[in-house]
């Protein structure tokens, strides 16, 4: 019952390097989220999706692209990175809106030098 | 505009101890509430919504919506209760159904 997975889980980039950032759920989850969480400002949204095909922007999208070409993926990518973007990523998926439970991965450690 | 207020970056109490973490909110709409913690390093797990008016791991939370608050609450705190607790709102008839979080409260249950 893997739930919600993130990989990597750490990740050392040198400023200006690209990655990719996965999150694959296995409960057939319409929605699904990217949220960055930094110390003392709690989780910030990055990206969501609401379906299939579909993502939009959240509170802190700049530098962040996404892509939901199938329905149990949600890709975050960093074309260049910078400093800025160390933090700790979280990938979370739900079955919709009001009422359902959102469901978080395990997090991935990212750091840029 | 939606706001979540955890007024308490560090929560200490002794084992055994009563404990509560404040959360305000700001919303214009009817929201649900949701209080989730994290163990060290751990991803986030929902502890309680305000829906569902259950008690889990003996704490509680109740919504008080003309103080605009969802305070959490255990009367005995254990050492196990240390983690990172974050309460959360989302908005009853949203599109996106995203969580926005407050900053956070680390509790620490001494000995």
């Amino acid at each position: 019952n893997a739930g919600v997975t993130q990989t990597p889980k750490f990740r050392v980039l040198k400023t200006g390097q690209s990655m990719t950032l996965l999150c694959a759920q296995d409960m057939n989850h319409e929605y699904m989220y990217w949220y960055r969480q930094d110390p003392g400002m709690g989780l910030r949204l990055i990206h969501y999706s609401v379906g299939e095909g579909t993502t939009a922007k959240g509170e802190v999208p700049d530098g962040y692209n996404v892509s939901r070409l199938k329905k149990q993926n949600f890709l975050l990518g960093l074309e260049s990175a910078a400093p800025s973007q160390t933090s700790v990523y979280f990938c979370a998926s739900s079955r919709g809106t009001a009422g359902n439970t959102i469901y978080f991965g395990e997090g991935s450690w990212l750091t840029v030098v | 505009a939606q706001r979540v207020t955890q007024p308490e970056k560090l929560l200490s109490v002794f084992k055994g101890a009563p404990v509560e973490l404040k959360c305000n909110y700001s919303y214009s709409g009817s929201p649900e509430l949701f209080w989730y913690v994290q163990y060290s390093r751990q991803r986030l797990q929902l502890l309680l919504r305000h829906i569902s008016r259950e008690s889990i791991k003996g704490f509680t939370a109740d919504l008080n919506k003309g103080e605009t608050s969802f305070h959490l609450k255990k009367p005995f705190a254990q050492e196990e209760d240390s983690a990172m607790y974050y309460c959360a709102l989302r908005g009853y008839g949203g599109s996106q159904g995203n969580l926005i979080f407050g900053k956070g409260t680390k509790l620490s249950v001494k000995p």
